[in-house]
């Protein structure tokens, strides 16, 4: 059964301190993985897609990056306004469209 | 470009009643996804449709039906509500019909309460 575990539940970072987000994951055939951002009240706003291991995608102040059994989301110096739940989803061939999400990541970034 | 639009926002309804939600994806999305989001289990797939047809199920009761129509809006009714199925509902709609490249593009949720 695929599953999808997210590292720390929660992190409290101040301004500027750079860190990662875990998201390991067990899946019989990755078609992709997926980080998304949720703001309290809000629909997760998609990120990045990875796709094989070794690939790395950027986004401003975000990073991710993909192994064959975790993906790392690396913040540089982050910014209050970066405070949100992460998300970190697969969706594996054989299981049509589904994306199958993790638990998230709650960061909140202080001044 | 507009997003996708759920409507109702918020809901209150009695256990044992129906309820039903929209959802009318981005212009040219013709791939809809439904997920249930509750703070014990997360974000959970419910359904998935494309072109009117159902592609792919989650594991929920058949209490959870869903359907598309010819213009990709979507719709999901739950019957004989239950406490448990208070949640959020989240519509999500995707450009690709094979490897989405862009992601899918939630909808802000309609937010049911269950009493």
């Amino acid at each position: 059964e695929d599953q999808v575990t997210q590292s720390p539940e929660a992190l409290r970072l101040q301004e500027g301190e750079s860190s990662s987000l875990n998201c390991s994951y067990t899946v019989s055939g990755l078609r992709g993985l997926f980080w998304y951002r949720q703001d309290p009240g809000k629909g997760p706003e998609f990120l990045f897609t990875l796709y094989s291991a070794g690939e790395e995608k950027e986004k401003e102040r975000l990073k991710a990056t993909l192994t064959k059994k975790e993906s790392f989301l690396h913040i540089t110096a982050p910014k209050p306004e970066d405070s949100a739940t992460y998300l970190c989803a697969v969706q594996a061939h054989g299981s049509g469209y589904a994306l199958n999400f993790g638990k998230g990541t709650s960061l909140l970034v202080t001044p | 470009k507009a997003g996708v639009t759920q409507t109702p926002r918020y809901l209150i309804k009695t256990r044992g009643q129906q309820v039903t939600l929209s959802c009318s994806p981005i212009s040219g999305h013709r791939s809809v996804s439904w997920y249930q989001q509750t703070p014990g289990q997360g974000l959970q797939f419910l359904f998935e449709y494309f072109s009117e047809t159902q592609r792919n199920k989650g594991n929920f009761p058949g209490r959870f039906s869903g359907r598309q129509f010819s213009n990709s809006r979507s719709e999901m009714n739950v019957s004989t509500l239950e406490l448990g199925d208070s949640a959020l509902y989240l519509c999500a709609s995707s450009l690709a019909s094979e490897a989405p490249n862009y992601g899918y593009t939630f909808g802000s949720g309609t937010r049911l309460t269950v009493v």
